[in-house]
């Protein structure tokens, strides 16, 4: 269980268009995603957190008109990246927030495959 | 906001060897703490977790340990394999199951 997908897998773009990744949670309801980016030998930085049904909190230096952020179902965020410029070819990976294991009542971020983008 | 630092930043060690990572916390209201595997154009693997109540959990070859005063956790790897060859990361929760990570370290363990 707690099974994450995103698609797609990896992306080439032309500078200018934009880009729409999914994340799908395909065994539970996730009431709250998160989106990540992680560059080359970097960790991962939080960019927003999506909650179903309203609008995504975005972290301080992230553009919400840049990085378009929809939470419309339980068990999809789709995250938009408009405009894309070389500068976000990046590693973005999703993750949903759901029960941990057993019989445990904690909440615990299951993570996506990640999406690759490349912008030319 | 919550701040996480991770040392080292690059580890090496021989089959067999056991491995230590530690990160530090600033915000005393964090209660979670999970650490990550990661390999190459993977997704992040949880590997082990511990919260503020208790000081220690192990896992077979790995465990964590938590100071909460001082705040800083660490994670221990025994008997290391070439197959834990990755880039770990640690974690800590900064309130509404927020992580923030910390900058990662790789671990390469030679045969």
């Amino acid at each position: 269980g707690a099974v994450v997908s995103q698609h797609p897998s990896w992306v080439i773009c032309k500078s200018g268009t934009s880009v729409k990744i999914e994340c799908r949670s395909l065994d539970f309801q996730a009431t709250t995603m998160f989106w990540y980016r992680q560059f080359p030998k970097q960790s991962l930085m939080l960019m927003a957190t999506s909650n179903e049904g309203s609008k995504a909190t975005y972290e301080q230096g992230v553009e919400k008109d840049k990085f378009l952020i929809n939470h419309a179902s339980l068990t999809l965020s789709t995250l938009t990246v408009t405009s894309a410029h070389p500068e976000d070819s990046s590693f973005y990976i999703c993750s949903a927030l759901g029960l941990a294991g057993g019989l445990s009542s904690y909440n615990e971020q299951f993570f996506g495959p990640g999406t690759r983008l490349t912008v030319l | 906001g919550e701040n996480v630092e991770q040392h080292p930043s690059t580890l090496s060690v021989q089959e067999g060897d056991s491995a230590v990572i530690k990160c530090t916390y600033s915000d005393s209201a964090s209660n979670y703490f999970p650490w990550y595997k990661q390999e190459l154009g993977k997704r992040p693997q949880l590997i082990i977790d511990i919260r503020s109540n208790v000081g220690e959990k192990k896992d077979q070859r790995i465990a964590v340990t938590l100071n909460k005063t001082a705040k800083h956790f660490s994670l221990h790897i025994t008997e290391t394999q070439p197959e834990d060859s990755a880039v770990y990361f640690c974690a800590a929760d900064s309130g509404y199951s927020t992580l923030t990570f910390g900058k990662g370290t790789m671990l390469l363990v030679s045969p």
